[in-house]
């Protein structure tokens, strides 16, 4: 298995645009994650799937992030519209079953808003 | 006040020179304490799980254990190869599957 798969790898976006980053996890694995990752607050968890339902988005920051996962293979992260403050690297993991097995980590998307 | 901490921010080892990072956690009813390596530009690499105070694991040259408030990884003669953030995230009951993490603890082995 190639691993979980993020595109893309960067982006730099003018603020006010819409960003959208993708993740395919790995086959089989049925909990996806997004996370971010900054240097002041370092991983933080947005949203986590089960079996591609929403099961926590308390830490999507606020309404202009959203997140769909249609299948089981594949997620995307939306950012709309796009602020300064929101550079940051994006991860994406997954896992089987939940949170007590870990999780596989994509490379991420670094992102940055001018 | 953080869930996870993990000290030191930053660590600089001579090759051989072996030592501890700290992960100490505040959460009631853990669910499971895991350790995950990263090396710059890439995704978090998982290392290990600790489920319960006395558990102990070994990969190479990385040893963590587990107490009911903190975690130890030891890295015992440690080689240039071993630099990377070392990251620590906690699991607990109530926690809604939220998996927090510790800032990390950048380890650097000079040779």
């Amino acid at each position: 298995d190639a691993g979980v798969i993020q595109s893309p790898r960067h982006e730099v976006t003018e603020m006010g645009q819409e960003v959208t980053l993708r993740c395919k996890p790995i086959s089989g694995h049925n909990s996806l994650f997004w996370y971010r990752q900054t240097m002041m607050r370092g991983l933080e968890l947005l949203i986590y799937f089960n079996n591609n339902v929403p099961i926590d988005d308390s830490g999507m920051p606020e309404d202009r992030f959203s997140a769909k996962m249609p299948n089981a293979s594949f997620s995307t992260l939306k950012i709309q519209p796009s602020e300064p403050r929101d550079s940051a690297v994006y991860f994406c993991a997954s896992s089987f079953v939940g949170l007590n097995t870990e999780a596989f980590f994509g490379q991420g998307t670094r992102l940055t808003v001018v | 006040e953080d869930q996870v901490t993990q000290s030191p921010e930053a660590l600089r080892l001579q090759e051989g020179e072996s030592s501890s990072l700290n992960c100490s956690y505040t959460v009631s009813g853990l669910r499971g304490l895991f350790w995950y390596r990263q090396d710059p530009g890439k995704g978090p690499e998982f290392l290990f799980t600790l489920y319960s105070a006395g558990e102990e694991k070994e990969k190479e040259r990385l040893k963590a254990t587990l107490t009911k408030k903190e975690s130890f990884l030891h890295i015992t003669a440690p080689k240039p190869e071993d630099s990377a953030t070392y990251l620590c995230a906690v699991a607990w009951q109530g926690g809604s599957e939220k998996l927090v993490f510790g800032k990390g603890t950048k380890l650097t082995v000079n040779p």
